[in-house]
């Protein structure tokens, strides 16, 4: 079945600089690629997706690239800010159209 | 638009008392519902998922049971809890064929004592 890696478990950067998260899947079927957000003791909240037809898309600061043929996907965050700091999930779809989810990436921002 | 609702947002609960944790959609028809776990600093657990009314699919064998007695309606559910039910539980809703992502609740922080 699909599976996911998700990469670093732990990434600490500094206020205003960029942050890198890198996500590898091993379906090649997979077709959905979306990013969540987690702050703590909230619901993860979608912030930014992308579908196998499109290589790269941007929404302000974050921006999501997938290279298909690697099968990896990241997600950028640049001129990083505090409210950053939260726990950050990857996902793609199986052969059921359901999500298979990254184990998570807690970033901290400091100041 | 959309809304999910889970309730209650913490709770405590002794070993080998009942749970009823629930979960309501609103604003979409006939979605697809999903009941999470999550350990402390850990990742997504998939405990239930359903496509439709009556229709549950269990993602790993445990002490929890999940109902879907309406389209909008999502519960979970344990006769007899154990310490290790501990943990956040997430309810998430989705389209069809989740393209439009996963819409989550604002979670319940389940403590068994």
């Amino acid at each position: 079945g699909e599976n996911v890696e998700q990469h670093p478990s732990t990434l600490s950067v500094q206020e205003g600089d960029s942050a890198v998260i890198k996500c590898t899947y091993s379906d090649s079927a997979s077709n959905y690629f979306p990013w969540y957000k987690q702050e703590l003791g909230k619901g993860p909240q979608l912030i930014i997706d992308i579908r196998s037809n499109v290589g790269e898309k941007k929404d302000q600061r974050i921006a999501v690239t997938l290279n298909k043929t690697a099968k990896h996907f990241s997600l950028h965050i640049t001129e990083t800010q505090p409210e950053d700091s939260a726990v950050y999930f990857c996902a793609s779809t199986d052969s059921n159209y359901q999500l298979i989810w990254g184990a998570g990436t807690k970033l901290i921002i400091k100041p | 638009s959309q809304t999910i609702h889970q309730w209650p947002a913490t709770l405590v609960q002794p070993v080998g008392s009942p749970l009823s944790l629930e979960c309501t959609v609103e604003g979409t028809s006939n979605p697809n519902l999903y009941w999470y776990r999550q350990a402390a600093g850990r990742g997504l657990q998939l405990l239930f998922y359903s496509v439709g009314i009556g229709q549950i699919s269990s993602e790993v064998p445990q002490n929890l049971s999940a109902s879907r007695p309406q389209d909008r309606q999502f519960i979970l559910s344990s006769k007899k809890l154990l310490l290790s039910d501990s943990g956040f539980y997430l309810c998430a809703w989705s389209g069809p064929h989740g393209y439009y992502g996963y819409t989550f609740g604002s979670g319940t922080r389940l403590t068994v004592v």
